[in-house]
C-alpha cells in the first residue's frame, strides 16, 4: 500500500515568504507527527495530531509555525515570514494508533531552504 | 526527561566486518526503543523496535539489537556489513505518555569500505 507522502519535496523560499508543506499520511492512521531535521542532526518533534485534534504543539519553535489537520487525514505545516534558521528537512510521520509501541511511518520529507 | 545518546557520529567498517552502533538512553519509565535507517534523500525506515518481552530484537536486513536495562543501552549490531548498509542510523525512544513522540539521537553515519 501507499506510504506517507509529502509535497513539495524541495522548497526554496526567500526570507520573509510564507510556505505551506503538505503531508498525506497512511490511510486510516490516527496519529500524525511533524518533525524538523536540521543538517547533521536527528529529527526533533514539532507537533502531534490525534485525528483532527492538535494535542501537542510544544515543539513549534515560534508563533510563525502553524499546523492543521482539519479532516483528520491530510495535514499542512505552515511557516510564516520564513527566516534562514527555518532551513531544514521537515518530516511527517503517521502511526496506526495511539500508544508508545506503535511505530511511526515516515515520509520522504520536504527540504526547505530559505535564502 | 528522556534522552538518547549515540556515541560516534561516524563509523567505518570493512565489508564483511561486524557492525556495532551504540545507543544509550535515559528514561524514568520502561522505555520503548527504536532503530531507524535513513538513506540519502529518503525518509526514515524502521529497522527494529523493543517494546516488552524478549530483550534481543531481530530486525530487517540482518540487524539486531539487545536491550540492556542495567546498562541503559540498546546497541545495534549486524554480523557482516554489506555495501548497501551505508546510511545514517538513528536511535529513538518513545515518549512514555501523552503524545508518544519520538526523541531521537543525533545519528551515526555508517560507511562501509570495500
Amino acid at each position: 500500500g501507499a506510504g506517507v507522502s509529502q509535497s513539495p519535496r524541495y522548497k526554496v523560499a526567500k526570507r520573509g515568504q510564507d510556505v505551506a508543506l503538505r503531508c498525506d499520511p497512511i490511510s486510516g492512521h490516527v496519529s500524525l507527527f511533524w518533525y524538523q531535521q536540521a543538517l547533521g542532526q536527528g529529527p526533533e518533534f514539532l507537533t502531534y495530531f490525534q485525528n483532527e485534534a492538535q494535542l501537542d504543539k510544544s515543539g513549534l519553535p515560534s508563533d510563525r509555525f502553524f499546523a492543521e489537520r482539519p479532516e483528520g487525514s491530510v495535514s499542512t505545516l505552515k511557516i510564516q515570514r520564513t527566516q534562514q534558521e527555518d532551513s531544514a528537512v521537515y518530516l511527517c510521520a503517521s502511526s496506526q494508533a495511539v500508544g508508545p509501541s506503535y511505530e511511526q511511518y515516515f515520509g520522504p520529507g520536504t527540504r526547505l531552504t530559505v535564502t | 526527561a528522556q534522552s538518547v545518546t549515540q556515541l560516534g557520529s561516524h563509523v567505518s567498517v570493512s565489508e564483511g566486518a561486524l557492525v556495532l552502533l551504540r545507543c544509550n538512553y535515559s528514561s524514568s519509565v520502561p522505555p520503548y526503543l527504536f532503530w531507524y535507517v535513513q538513506y540519502p534523500n529518503q525518509g526514515l525506515q524502521l529497522l527494529l523496535k523493543y517494546t516488552t518481552g524478549a530483550t534481543l530484537v531481530k530486525g530487517i536486513n540482518g540487524f539486531e539489537a539487545e536491550f540492556k536495562k542495567s546498562e541503559t543501552s540498546f546497541h545495534l549490531t549486524k554480523p557482516s556489513a554489506h555495501m548497501s548498509d551505508a546510511a545514517e542510523y538513528f536511535c529513538a525512544v518513545s515518549g512514555s505518555s501523552g503524545t508518544y513522540k519520538y526523541i531521537f539521537g543525533t545519528g551515526t553515519r555508517l560507511k562501509v569500505l570495500a
